[in-house]
């Protein structure tokens, strides 16, 4: 059974590009969260979706960032345009239902803006 | 916002002994949550506990669920090698919030051979 994929693992960049994140959860599951991880910040949650639906985007740091959740088996982050201090891992986590109480992660995609 | 305080931030030890790290918070829960996470990778859920009170063991491994629902702690018992790595406490389901973990900021686990 295959956890949660996230693409690409590795992303090294220039200020100012556009990068996209994506994730594929675990089949089944109805929940979906994006968190960032740094050394001084530990693991922040940035957007979670419910279903599809985005239930919490108070976390997403400015309006460079986005996401979205097309259909149950894919998501996106988008930065746009990423500056250096967006450096860091990126996770995408997976949960069923009912409350999103379990949640799994990713491998995560460690990007690094120049 | 919510804050989970968890402590130690690092540990050394010697393999054979044994572990223990906890968190606190201001704020009760409806779940709390023990990961590990590895080296280039994502954390890894390690025990889930649901109920005040509540004691669950994996393995090596034991967590407990405080009765005022605003701590938790994790053991690790007769620690080997590979227990190295950073475990999250992550706290869920306090009042006004819905779906959301919030993490601890980790404790970084060396096991010297």
């Amino acid at each position: 059974d295959a956890g949660v994929i996230q693409s690409p693992r590795h992303e090294v960049t220039e200020m100012g590009q556009e990068v996209t994140l994506r994730c594929k959860p675990i089949s089944g599951h109805d929940y979906l969260f994006w968190y960032r991880q740094t050394m001084m910040r530990g693991l922040e949650l940035l957007i979670y979706f419910n279903n599809n639906v985005p239930i919490d985007d108070s976390g997403m740091p400015e309006d460079r960032f986005s996401a979205k959740m097309p259909n149950a088996s894919f998501s996106t982050l988008k930065i746009q345009p990423s500056e250096p201090r967006d450096s860091a891992v990126y996770f995408c986590a997976s949960s069923p239902t009912p409350v999103g109480e379990t949640q799994y992660f990713g491998p995560g995609t460690r990007l690094l803006v120049l | 916002g919510q804050q989970l305080n968890q402590s130690p931030q690092s540990m050394f030890i010697q393999e054979g002994e044994d572990v223990s790290m906890n968190c606190t918070s201001s704020s009760i829960f409806n779940t709390w949550l023990w990961y590990k996470q590895e080296p280039g990778e994502g954390p890894v859920l390690l025990i889930a506990l649901y109920k005040a009170g509540e004691l669950t063991s994996n393995g090596r491994l034991t967590a407990q669920f405080g009765i005022t629902r605003k701590d938790s702690f994790l053991n690790i018992s007769a620690s080997i090698p590979s227990d190295v790595g950073i475990y999250f406490c992550a706290g869920q389901g306090s009042p006004g919030n819905t779906g959301k973990l919030i993490f601890g900021q980790g404790t970084t686990l060396q096991v010297k051979p």
